[in-house]
């Protein structure tokens, strides 16, 4: 079970907004440690998508961001296409254990 | 553009160790600012975190393996490693190296490499 919870599924149809919550606690998200997410294609390594909260590596469309409220994590995803069809995953660090913590993960399927 | 390969056998059998290795292109691990990690994936699951080494050695483990962990650095080969003693069927897994950018537990992971599967098996 991950410290950092997310929905197992999301879906929505093309062009279509989906937002994805990655919920931790005080000692993480809350702590106001930096967060970042994933996505990860079918049989491929995972890709930065965002990171330090709401900030996209070069050649990411604006289409996916992100943000923060509380001791939550939300991953938006505007105009869906069928190409974002993937497992999506959040990251950030857990300060009472000292470790990197990964979201269980949520695979997006574009209907 | 920094590429990471990962190399190491594909089975391993129950109580031996794992060896797994990361070649480094296009960039030196000697370079400050950068950790040099290890994640896994079992089959069908989630990512795990299994640990960091920095360009001044300093390693960084996860609690729940660093029993288990070691990680090296080879400045020569511009490489770095993973051994992962004592394995049982648990740790069969798809291995990922990655270089983290930030702090050694908020960082973050990018580029990866392909991954590795290793299946622990008799």
């Amino acid at each position: 079970q991950s410290v950092l919870t997310q929905p197992p599924s999301v879906s929505g149809a093309p062009g279509q907004k989906v937002t994805i919550s990655c919920t931790g606690s005080t000692s993480n998200i809350g702590a106001d440690y930096d967060f970042h997410w994933y996505q990860q294609l079918p049989g491929t390594a995972p890709r930065l998508l965002i990171y330090d909260n709401n900030n996209r590596p070069s050649g990411v469309p604006d289409r996916f961001s992100g943000s923060k409220s509380g001791t939550s994590a939300t991953l938006a995803i505007t105009g869906l296409r069928a190409e974002d069809e993937a497992d999506y995953y959040c990251q950030s660090h857990d300060g009472t254990f000292r470790v990197v913590i990964f979201g269980g993960g949520t695979k997006l399927t574009v209907l | 553009q920094v590429q990471l390969q990962e190399s190491g056998p594909g089975l391993v059998k129950p109580s031996q160790t794992l060896s797994l290795t990361c070649t480094v292109s296009g960039g030196s691990i000697t370079t400050g600012g950068y950790y040099w990690s290890w994640i896994r994936q079992p089959p069908g699951k989630g990512l795990e975190w299994i640990g960091h080494i920095y360009h001044n050695d300093d390693a960084f483990s996860n609690p729940s393996l660093e029993t288990r962990v070691t990680i090296l650095m080879d400045r020569s080969k511009n490489n770095f490693s993973l051994r992962l003693y004592t394995v049982t069927a648990a740790d069969t897994a798809v291995y990922f190296c990655s270089r983290v950018s930030g702090g050694p537990y908020s960082g973050r992971f990018d580029p990866w490499g392909q991954g590795t599967l290793v299946t622990v098996s008799s």
